[in-house]
Parts: C-alpha cells; structure tokens; sequence
C-alpha cells in the first residue's frame, strides 16, 4: 500500500477563488487521479494525471476549471479555480498500484481535502 | 457504458446483526473488484476480489465475487457501531482502464 498526504484537508473558499489541492505519495508511482465527491454522492474521476505528460480529463471536466501539475512520480496538485458553490465536495488523490494482466489493480486514496465555497 | 449498482442504498440495523451488501456490475472485459469503507473522508480498501466462489475473509468482514451473474456480496457478522459507514463498491475493466464505483451503501449500527 502507499501513503498518500494531501493538503489542505479542510478549507472554507470564497465564491470566484480558486484553490489548489496537493498530494503527496511516498513512493514512485506511474498514475494519479483526482476524485471528486458531492454530498451523498459516489466517487467521480476528475482526469488522470501521468508524470511528463498533460492531464486526460473525464467527460464533463475540463482543464481551465481544474488544471493539474505533475512535476514527478510522487507529486500532483490539483486546482479548483473560480469556484462557485457548487465545487464544494471532497476532493481526493488517489493512485493505482498494478498487478498482473491477470489479476486486479488496487487503487489507494489519500485523506480527501473537504472545500465548501461560500 | 460500464456500470456499478449497489443495494441497498442505506441500512440501519443493530449491534449484533448481520448484514448482507450487494454489488452488481456491467463492465467490458471485468479485472476485479474492490470493496472499499468510507467513514470520514478517504475510503480504505477492504478486498479484492477477481476469481468467482473464493471467499475473502477479514475478521468479521467477508466478501464473494459471482463472475457468471455478475455481483459480489459483502458481509459483515455481529456489527459493531464502529461498522457505521458508507461501503463502497469498485469494478475495473479492462487492463488499464479506470475504476467504476457504484453509489455506496450507507450503514448506521445502533447501539
């Protein structure tokens, strides 16, 4: 398994400002994601963010609202820019340690970082 | 389009109960799936499962996968208050393709 930090955890926006979201991962690792949460809602992935390359985003996100760094293997961030209430969700990074063809992957989260825009 | 339904949405049931957590999926080319638990903020992985009849086991936590009617079940014996959570089931398709996770059931254990 990985530890996986993100920061903030928690943070209170105001509407129209953006946020930037870190996750930090103790060892090397190909993929990270970024999942949103909505109250009472599943998990929705964001975009996949590899090493040296730009981001691949989901249907119904796009990278003006939510550009993505990553700088090496151990290190994302994601920002939440011009926020409105509707962004407030968890967010959380997550990444995906590989086995076989033959057998499943296993995805780890880190803590989640909780914005609530006001 | 890949799919993950879970049943039920919510349940509340008493310490010393047992419950019973369902999973159904529709997915292109099934890997695995995962059970995760999600009390505060990140889900925590509970199990993993790819091959059909093998039970996975932790304490009172117990997971089965049925390839060919394509669900999974999660149960967990004699429930504890700490149990109360959200349980959160995951399907991977395809090598390389993203995780697919179903709504989530809620469990509150009562005293």
């Amino acid at each position: 398994s990985a530890v996986i930090s993100q920061k903030p955890s928690r943070d209170i926006c105001q509407r129209g400002t953006s946020l930037t979201i870190q996750c930090q991962v103790d060892s090397q690792v190909t993929m990270m994601f970024w999942y949103r949460q909505q109250p009472g809602q599943s998990l929705t992935l964001i975009a996949t963010a590899n090493q040296g390359s730009e981001a691949t985003y989901e249907s119904g996100f796009v990278i003006d609202k939510f550009p993505i760094s990553r700088p090496n293997l151990t290190f994302s961030t994601l920002t939440v820019s011009n926020m409105s209430p509707e962004d407030s969700s968890i967010y959380l990074c997550s990444v995906e340690y590989w086995g076989t063809p033959s057998s499943g992957n296993t995805i780890y989260f880190g803590e989640g970082s909780w914005l609530t825009v006001v | 389009e890949d799919k993950v339904v879970q049943s039920p949405l919510s349940l509340v049931v008493h310490e010393g109960d047992t419950v019973t957590l369902n999973c159904s999926y529709e997915v292109t080319n099934f890997r695995s799936l995962l059970w995760y638990k999600q009390e505060k903020k990140a889900p925590t992985f509970l199990f993993m499962l790819t091959s059909s009849g093998i039970e996975k086991k932790s304490g009172r936590l117990s997971s089965i996968l049925d390839k060919k009617e394509l669900f999974s079940i999660l149960n967990i014996t004699a429930t504890q208050t700490g149990d109360s959570a959200i349980y959160l089931c995951a399907v991977e398709g395809s090598y390389g393709q993203n995780f697919v996770f179903g709504p989530g059931t809620r469990l509150s254990v009562l005293p």
